[in-house]
């Protein structure tokens, strides 16, 4: 069964430095998604994107965020100066292009981001 | 409170006995779906409910919705020790304009530990 993939699965940052996450989601499937979870807490939205653009994102999805997908298969968040509070787990996710939302989302494994 | 409340916190239970968790939310959806997420892993789509639907049944897991109440239910028949994780309720906001970019709210989840 098809798979979404990120990498890497532990990224260890120093503050203030730049960071980029990488994901690799399922190839018919339109709709792409950051959440993240901070430990011990809920999984929270950060931004969808369909059709090469930013549909929806969160007041979390500030300037220091961005994210792209160069290449038609890869999906990629970029957090420009990392700080403490970004550590956390980091989940992308997609969806096929049907069904006005009434589709689930599949989810990577997602990437420990820890910021030192 | 938020968005997609799940109760009880933690659940606790022996192999073989049934497993009730519980949702709430607040606003208008376009539908509901439960998730599981296994310990440092992703989150892999359960069951999803639509607002037009009441009961929905997949294997040992039934769902059901009372969008009057703005709640739902996930349970979970003859337990097992593989079923040991935590369980997650999420959101799709409906909109009147008809567009849905999927955005799923997440709860704070159900730990839910099955004892062999």
């Amino acid at each position: 069964e098809p798979e979404v993939t990120q990498t890497p699965s532990h990224q260890v940052t120093q503050m203030g430095q730049e960071v980029i996450l990488r994901c690799v989601p399922i190839s018919n499937h339109l709709y792409f998604y950051w959440y993240r979870q901070i430990l011990g807490q809920k999984v929270e939205f950060l931004v969808s994107f369909y059709n090469n653009e930013i549909s929806e994102k969160s007041e979390i999805f500030d300037d220091q965020f961005s994210v792209e997908r160069p290449d038609g298969s890869n999906f990629t968040l970029k957090i420009r100066s990392t700080k403490l509070e970004d550590s956390a787990m980091y989940f992308c996710a997609s969806r096929p292009h049907r069904g006005r939302g009434n589709q689930p989302q599949h989810f990577g494994d997602g990437t420990r981001l820890s910021i030192l | 409170s938020q968005q997609g409340e799940e109760d009880p916190q933690a659940l606790s239970i022996q192999e073989g006995e049934n497993a009730t968790m519980n949702c709430s939310y607040k606003t208008s959806i376009n539908n509901l779906q439960w998730y599981r997420q296994n310990s440092g892993r992703g989150l892999v789509h359960l069951i999803l409910i639509r607002s037009n639907e009441r009961e929905k049944h997949s294997g040992r897991l039934r769902v059901t919705l009372d969008t009057s109440k703005k709640s739902s239910s996930l349970l979970i028949t003859a337990s097992r020790a593989a079923d040991t994780a935590s369980y997650f309720c999420a959101t799709v906001r409906s909109n009147a304009g008809g567009t849905s970019y999927g955005k799923l709210t997440f709860g704070q989840g159900t730990i839910l530990t099955v004892h062999p």
